[in-house]
This record gives C-alpha cells, structure tokens and sequence, in this order.
C-alpha cells in the first residue's frame, strides 16, 4: 500500500495556465506538507497544514494554495502558472506537528511550464 | 535565518570505501537533525534521525551519523559503501517550536562504482 501517494506524476503546462496537484496519504496522519524541489535538487518546504492550521513559508508566492478536504488529503492549487514554478513538488505527512516527528514523502509530481 | 549547508555536492567512491558526508547548520537553538535519502527514482526516505541523547545515532543501511553541538555539525557516515547506496543525500534541520517545518541542505550526489 502506497502511504502517500500524488496525482498526477507529470505534469506539463502552458504558462498563465491554473493547475492542481492531489496528494492523499493513508497513515492517519494529522500533519501534511508540501515541498517544491528545484532544478538543482535544493528542497524548501512551501506549507505546513495541521487540523485546518496553516502555516505558510513567507516566500511562497499567494498563486499557491493548499486545500484540504479532509486529514487525508492536500491538494495543491497553483494559479496562473510561471516559468519558475516548473519544479518537482513532494507531498509529506507526519504524524502530528511536533518537532522531530518523522515525515513520510510522496514520490514527486514533475511540474513543467512551458 | 536558519540554514543548512552541505559541503559535498557530488561524491564518488568505490565499493568498499568509507564514507563521510558534511551538514552544518546555522541555528543556535534546540534543533531535531535528519538524514534523508533520494535513490534515483525515488521519493525521500529517512536513514535517521536526531532528537536528544546519545549524539552518534545508527540509522538503516549501516548509516549511522554524530550530532556535535559545539561545531553545529551532523556527518553522515558509513564505513563502507556498496553500488546500491548511490543516491542523493540531504540533511535536514527542524527546530522545537517552527511547527515541524524541516529546512534541507542542497543535498549530496553519491556514486558508487562497482
């Protein structure tokens, strides 16, 4: 069984475009995350959301939303899409937001914007 | 601003050679410290990880890796690597209070020749 799991693996768009990124996870965390991974592998985490708590790196751009349905799910909004935002963006749980509890990461969505 | 540096981008070793791989960080407070691991493919996962006690801590794989608070430090070592662990590594740093928001390094490229 796969723990956390994105939708879709590739994603290749036109700038200007507003695309959605799923990512569901099976463990019952109470924690999840979102990471943006740039052409050169540098990881820097975009959000955090716990229990309808959000909290946001102040770097991310206000076009990026994190919607969540329910604890089993973050979804990734990103409205009109740029050349920069081509990148690989990982999901991750854990199971609650304390410092030091382990992250489980999804396996990665390509995003490329042309 | 709390930072994380990894000295060796790219590293080739031969099988059977020793490794070390360098992660400095920047915050002076309590810190949780991670190892991550990337085989080609894959999505992240955890070798090990740091929160208080002993400060060489033993991961998966034979990975183990030493805290030391006075150099701000966390290598990542083995005593002897195989083709399999050719991968990219990162360190990764959270503080008590920053809401499990881990800060990653730029990440380690190992080869490993047969």
């Amino acid at each position: 069984d796969t723990a956390v799991s994105q939708t879709p693996k590739y994603l290749v768009t036109q700038m200007g475009n507003d695309k959605s990124i799923k990512c569901e996870q099976n463990l019952g965390h109470d924690t999840m995350y979102w990471y943006k991974q740039d052409s050169k592998k540098f990881l820097k985490i975009m959000f955090s959301y716990n229990n309808k708590e959000l909290i946001i790196n102040e770097t991310v751009p206000n076009r990026f939303s994190p919607k969540s349905p329910d604890k089993a799910h973050l979804n990734l909004h990103i409205n009109s899409l740029e050349l920069g935002d081509s990148a690989v963006y990982f999901c991750a749980s854990s199971q609650d937001p304390s410092g030091g509890a382990e992250q489980y990461f999804g396996p990665g969505t390509r995003l490329t914007v042309t | 601003a709390q930072s994380v540096s990894q000295h060796n981008h790219h590293v080739i070793l031969s099988e059977a050679a020793s490794l070390e791989l360098g992660c400095n960080y920047s915050y002076g407070g309590t810190v949780n410290l991670f190892w991550y691991v990337q085989y080609p493919g894959q999505h992240l996962q955890l070798l090990l990880k740091y929160f208080s006690g002993d400060p060489l801590v033993k991961g998966i794989k034979g990975f183990e890796a030493e805290f030391i608070k006075s150099k701000f430090s966390f290598n990542l070592r083995k005593p002897s690597v195989q083709w399999s662990d050719t991968a990219e590594y990162f360190c990764a740093v959270n503080r008590n209070n920053a809401g499990n928001m881990l800060t990653f390094g730029g990440g380690t490229r190992l080869m490993v020749k047969p």
